[in-house]
């Protein structure tokens, strides 16, 4: 079955640095999007991007997707604190099955 | 906020307890979804409802009923719940179309403890 996974499980950095997360996939996709989830809160969605496009920015988000390698990756730039939560790629391959992966969590410290 | 909301957001019931968790979403979505979350477990989609119909059932033990009255309500009717149950029960609403296809919004989601 399909499913995003993602890379590394877990992350550990210092305000003012970059967080770059990894995430692949197996099957064929419509689009690849990016959530963000404070701990034992609702999901927020962070970006979309399709599969036709390469590369998609979101103010301080640069999300890239490689479809021949059938993975994305999440570049959170100049890290704050209030970016620790845990990241999630969902993929949509058709109708209204989104299948999450099991997430990058990412603690920034001050 | 989000614009969708679960009630309760805490629950503790026992094994024998009939109870039903409660979405609403303010956004005019036509889609809404229900999603498991374990511990150190990927987000796992029960059901979706699109229209009030329901078009996908994720091999969901009989024990959840799921029920859509309408395009903003949708409810998850628990009976005879395991201990495994236990975990965060999310709610989220999706307007299909255009550049927001299939971009979900998400309730803060109901903590259930089964014991």
């Amino acid at each position: 079955s399909q499913q995003g996974e993602e890379d590394p499980q877990a992350l550990s950095i210092q305000e003012g640095e970059n967080a770059t997360m990894n995430c692949s996939y197996k099957t064929s996709i419509n689009n690849l999007q990016w959530y963000r989830q404070n701990s034992g809160r609702g999901l927020v969605h962070l970006i979309l991007i399709r599969s036709n496009e390469r590369e998609k920015h979101s103010g301080r988000l640069r999300v890239t997707l490689d479809t021949s390698k059938k993975s994305s990756s999440l570049l959170i730039t100049a890290s704050r604190a209030a970016d620790t939560a845990s990241y999630f790629c969902a993929t949509e391959a058709g109708g209204f099955k989104t299948i999450f992966g099991a997430g990058t969590r990412l603690f920034v410290k001050a | 906020e989000t614009g969708v909301t679960q009630t309760p957001r805490h629950l503790v019931m026992g094994m024998t307890n009939k109870k039903s968790l409660k979405c609403e979403q303010h956004l005019g979505h036509n889609a809404m979804y229900w999603y498991k979350q374990s511990a150190k477990k990927p987000l796992e989609l029960m059901f979706v409802y699109n229209f009030k119909e329901q078009t996908e059932n994720n091999s969901v033990p009989s024990r959840f009923s799921p029920e859509c009255p309408n395009s903003s309500h949708l409810f998850l009717h628990l009976h005879t719940l395991q201990p495994e149950d236990s975990a965060l029960y999310l709610c989220a609403s999706s307007q299909p179309g255009g550049t927001a296809l299939y971009e979900q919004y998400f309730g803060p989601g109901t903590r259930l403890t089964v014991t």
